[in-house]
């Protein structure tokens, strides 16, 4: 049973492009929603947290819709370094682990 | 301020051997998580702990695997008697106890000969 589901693409897009990637979880019990980014080599980096309303920080806007349990991200203005692994991530009550999705690739290029 | 360390940063075994993987979480995050990361794959929760409570080990693959967690800081995971397929990146990751964000330190990488 996949409990988070993302597209592992990669997606190749220009500088500048805009970029939006989905992931759907499983689990309707799950409570806090977040994004992160890894680096080729390196440990994830939590990006941003995904809340009801949606949330926007600079380029980087995710959405949440619970009725159809699917999480998204949206890039404007790609830039080269934008190029990493995106992990969705999902979670149930306090005191459970957080699951993490195997990844969507995004290469941008100049 | 300091992350989440880690040691070794990496380790090579014989199959068989024992081997003691080292977390130490940010200070004052009462909540810490092992993962591992195979090559190209996803993570894989492996055990939580949250303050004295009794850890959540369900996602341990193999009663070879152990964790501790002294003093409600430093935690050791333990892996006995290593078989080729444990060679993975293992990564630990704090928070605080009110909130699910996770901090990861830079992981450990195990390779099984």
């Amino acid at each position: 049973r996949k409990e988070v589901e993302q597209d592992p693409g990669p997606f190749n897009v220009p500088e500048g492009a805009t970029v939006a990637f989905n992931c759907t979880y499983s689990n309707s019990a799950s409570q806090s929603f977040f994004w992160y980014r890894q680096d080729c080599r390196k440990e994830p980096k939590l990006l941003m947290s995904v809340y009801s309303s949606g949330n926007e920080d600079g380029r980087f806007t995710a959405q949440l819709n619970r009725a159809s349990q699917y999480i998204s991200l949206l890039i404007r203005d790609s830039k080269l370094s934008d190029s990493a692994t995106y992990l969705c991530v999902a979670g149930a009550r306090a005191g459970t682990a957080l699951i993490f999705g195997k990844g969507t690739t995004l290469s941008v290029s100049s | 301020g300091a992350g989440v360390s880690q040691s070794p940063s990496n380790k090579v075994t014989e199959k068989g051997k024992d081997v003691e993987l080292r977390c130490d979480p940010i200070s004052g995050h009462t909540a810490l998580y092992w993962y591992r990361q195979s090559l190209g794959q996803g993570l894989e929760f492996l055990i939580y702990f949250q303050g004295n409570s009794a850890p959540d080990k369900s996602g341990l693959p193999s009663d070879r695997f152990s964790a501790e967690r002294t003093g409600g800081s430093v935690s050791t995971l333990t892996i006995q008697r290593t078989q080729q397929e444990d060679s993975a990146v293992y990564l630990c990751a704090s928070s605080f106890a009110g909130t699910r964000e996770q901090y990861f330190g830079p992981g450990t990488r195990l390779t099984v000969t």
